[in-house]
């Protein structure tokens, strides 16, 4: 399974674009990349998942480049109700998927 | 409604006893997956199953147990051997089939050993 590295926290302001990247340098061919968000003492929370180039849908976009190596969420305007935490996650489902969670990235958005 | 429900959400406990966390869920997925929470940690994965009947051990097995009798429930039962079981345990389901798909989480129980 791909290691992922993230970013332990990032701050921001209202209204602002905020964008989290992950490096996954071991990435396989059969590898999809899926982001989730965690609130305290909740589950996560389903956010994007991509393969490759760009996906975009209510909530998020997920960029990922050509060499597949490391992909960026991008939260539009965030607001308060995002301070949250949020895991990339690199795997591939077929037969089952043993999912692995890193310690995620600690977003706080400020007013 | 559907969806993961997990019971109890708040439980204590005393050193020695074994103490069993209920997963039900409605979704009619395959995969079913405990995991576990530290405070300011993600999440590691303690067993999780593909289909009736079988599961796996994940990264932090030892002093766990799991069964899979029924599609709809994989209840985890924390034994006393489990040396520091004071957590958020966190229960998901996927479909398990196909090359994408998400995990779905329930509530969370959090154990606390007095």
């Amino acid at each position: 399974l791909a290691k992922t590295t993230q970013p332990i926290s990032m701050d921001s302001y209202e209204g602002q674009e905020v964008n989290i990247t992950c490096s996954h340098n071991n990435i396989a061919t059969n590898d999809y990349i899926t982001w989730y968000q965690q609130f305290p003492s909740q589950g996560p929370r389903f956010i994007i998942q991509g393969y490759k180039t760009k996906v975009t849908n209510e909530v998020a976009s997920l960029f990922i480049p050509a060499d597949r190596k490391s992909s960026t969420l991008s939260l539009p305007r965030v607001s308060l109700s995002d301070t949250a935490v949020y895991y990339c996650l690199v795997g591939d489902w077929a037969g089952g998927f043993k999912t692995i969670f890193g310690a995620g990235t600690r977003l706080f958005v400020k007013a | 409604d559907g969806g993961i429900t997990q019971s109890p959400k708040y439980l204590f406990r005393k050193e020695g006893q074994n103490v069993t966390l209920s997963c039900e869920q409605n979704l009619n997925h395959d995969a079913m997956y405990w995991y576990r929470q530290d405070p300011g940690q993600g999440l590691r994965l303690i067993y999780y199953s593909q289909i009736v009947n079988d599961f796996q051990k994940g990264d932090i097995a030892e002093g766990y147990s799991v069964s899979r009798e029924k599609k709809e429930s994989f209840p985890l039962t924390v034994t006393s051997a489990q040396k520091n079981p004071t957590a958020f345990y966190l229960c998901a389901t996927t479909t398990g089939q196909g090359r994408t798909g998400e995990l779905f989480f329930g509530e969370g129980s959090r154990l606390t050993v007095l």
